[in-house]
Order: structure tokens, then sequence, then C-alpha cells
């Protein structure tokens, strides 16, 4: 199993639509979550990051933690075509960094 | 601020030639961190320098991979020769202390081996 395991989509969503996209991790001891955001040829840039379990919320953008599923979610709401990239999930474990291998997301005007 | 700084952008070479990848970590960072990235696997952490000094290269694929951070503001990763599935895209990152804190990644080097 796989440290962080994510849906590769695509998703492919009308503009204004609410998305959801999650992960799952394997380790409970993992405190550290983040989102990535990754336009095409370009570098993950970074969107959200949070500890521990709950809910964190920047703009139109909530990054949620449910630890005792194991499970984290990245919710966009009003959804824009700029969201259009792949979205990565990330978490930080020993001596490692565990990324999720990303959802394609397009917002379609 | 200027942020992490990689060069080149895009690198096409032949097979068996020394390929060299640069990296400017953002000013203040004490951790620096090189990925591959591609389609299959997506993004896999190679090496981390924490305070220049090498900390974990278990994620090097082979041998033929070498990487140095001779001074806080310059790090470098040689592959030697090169192979055709060496092939992807590299970045590198950085950050503030080590795995806890967020990274900040390049616009990466798209390596393509023939």
């Amino acid at each position: 199993q796989k440290e962080v395991e994510q849906d590769p989509g695509p998703l492919s969503v009308p503009e204004g639509a609410i998305v959801s996209l999650n992960c799952t991790y394997s380790n409970s001891a993992f405190q550290y979550f983040m989102w990535y955001r990754q336009y095409s040829r370009k570098g993950p840039e970074l969107l959200m990051y949070t500890y521990s379990s709950g809910n964190k919320e920047d703009g139109r953008f909530t990054a949620q933690v449910d630890k005792s599923s194991k499970y984290i979610s990245l919710f966009i709401r009003d959804s824009q075509p700029s969201d259009s990239a792949t979205y990565l999930c990330a978490t930080p474990g020993g001596n490692q960094f565990y990324f999720g291998t990303g959802t394609s997301l397009t917002v379609i005007p | 601020d200027a942020g992490v700084i990689q060069s080149p952008r895009h690198e096409v070479t032949e097979m068996g030639q020394e390929v060299t990848l640069r990296c400017k970590p953002i000013s203040g960072h004490n951790s620096l961190f090189w990925y591959r990235q591609t389609m299959m696997r997506g993004l896999e952490l190679l090496i981390y320098f924490n305070n220049n000094v090498p900390i974990d290269d278990s994620g090097m694929p082979e041998d033929r991979f070498s990487a140095k951070m001779p001074n806080a503001s310059f790090s470098t990763l040689k592959i030697q020769p090169s192979e055709p599935r060496d092939s992807a895209v590299y970045f590198c990152a950085s950050s503030l202390g080590q795995f806890n804190q967020p990274q900040h990644f390049g616009d990466g080097t798209r390596l393509s081996i023939l």
C-alpha cells in the first residue's frame, strides 16, 4: 500500500461548481498535510497547509482532515477556469515526503 | 522575492552524455530537495540536504546519479552516463526546516535523453 493514494481523475466540471478532491493515507502518525497546485509545465505551488484534524479555509479553498478515517480533502467553491490544474496532496513522514499522484482538474467556462 | 531558480529549463541530449542540473534555493531556506516527476510514478524524492549536508539519498535510483550542495545558495544534480529512462522533469524545492514545513518548488528542468 502506498503511503498516500489519490484518484488521478481526470475531473471535469462546469464553472461555478463545487469541486471535491480527495486522498487517503496509510500511517496514522502523519500529522501535517498539504495541498499543492501544479499548472502545466510549472512546479507545484503550495495551496493549503494543515496540521492534525479539522478544517482550514482560505478564500474559495477549504482543506479538511479526518484522522479517524485517514482521509484528506480539498474543496473548491465557485470553481473558475483558472483553477484548471493538477492538485497533489502531500504529507511528511519520517525522513520522507509523500505525494499523491495528483488529480487533474478542468473547469469548463 | 525570488523563488527557487532552476536551470536549464529544458535539456535534450544523447544517451551516454553527462547531464548537470542546477538549483538556487530561496535565500534563508536551509533544506533543499531534488525530485523527479514522471507520468507513471508521479513525484519521487531523490535526495535532500539540510544545512548543505546530504541527509538521505535513498531515493537516488542508481550510482549514475549524484548531487552536491557546495554552499547554501547552490546545488547540482548530475547524471553520468545518462540513459533514455532518465527522461523526466526534475524539480528542486527548498524549505525552512525539514519535512514538516511546506516546500517551495522551482519550475523544473524537462530532461529528454535520446
